[in-house]
């Protein structure tokens, strides 16, 4: 089955630093475009990064500078380096594949809760 | 604020037809495809459309896509009450360069 799974959130203090993790299966992983979307409770979707197959990165406004995503194709896996982390990034966070015009595979998600 | 425009709610009685819009502008649906999703409670979104009408494997020909000019239209029809979900349109933004989603529609079947 084409899976992804998400780890590494948690609660960390403002200011603080948080990298989650994606692994993906059932699918040729560097083939794909692969995407951070976050979620906070209550409200819509967000896009947060993007890592195309070349290795080019994408953020909007809202985390350039403090998000770095990467990823290991040998090892089937997605990485979100979350710096400097504010209340406002408290949300579930869900990795997604890429495909043209949209996100057809998404794991299930992890939550990162940003406070004191 | 969302960069795509969608209505917060619709709603419409099981059998029927509803429709839901999403608009954008021309650096984002005008010029790149348009998706659409479904999100069930506590679930994570689920991909209905690509590529402005395209649907995945599994998905019923029930929802159906389109697009003209810079919005996007969903349309679901013989509504079940297992519809009862939050909608999200997106696409690519190339000013931005980066993705976008519209606010997200809850739809309700009565």
């Amino acid at each position: 089955d084409v899976q992804l799974v998400e780890s590494g959130g948690g609660l960390v203090q403002p200011g603080g630093s948080l990298r989650l993790s994606c692994a993906a299966s059932g699918f040729t992983f560097s083939r794909y475009d692969m995407h951070w979307v976050r979620q906070a409770t209550g409200e819509g979707l967000e896009w947060v990064s993007a890592i195309a197959t070349a290795g080019d990165t994408y953020y909007p406004a809202s985390v350039k500078g403090r998000f770095t995503i990467s990823r290991e194709n040998a090892k089937n896996s997605l990485h979100l380096q979350m710096n400097s982390l504010r209340a406002g990034d408290t949300a579930v966070y869900y990795c997604a594949r890429g495909v043209p015009g949209g996100f057809d595979i998404w794991g299930q998600g992890t939550m990162v809760t940003v406070s004191s | 604020q969302s960069v795509l425009t969608q209505p917060p709610s619709v709603s419409a009685a099981p059998g029927q037809k509803v429709t839901i819009s999403c608009s954008g502008s021309s650096s984002n649906i005008g010029n790149n495809y348009v998706s659409w999703y479904q999100q069930l409670p506590g679930t994570a979104p689920k991909l209905l459309i690509y590529e402005d009408h395209k649907r995945p494997s599994g998905i019923p020909a029930r929802f159906s896509g389109s697009k003209s000019g810079t919005s996007a239209t969903l349309g679901i029809t013989g509504l079940q009450t297992g519809d009862e979900a939050d909608y999200y349109c997106g696409a690519w933004d190339s000013s931005l360069s980066g993705g976008v989603f519209g606010g997200g529609t809850k739809l309700t079947v009565l």
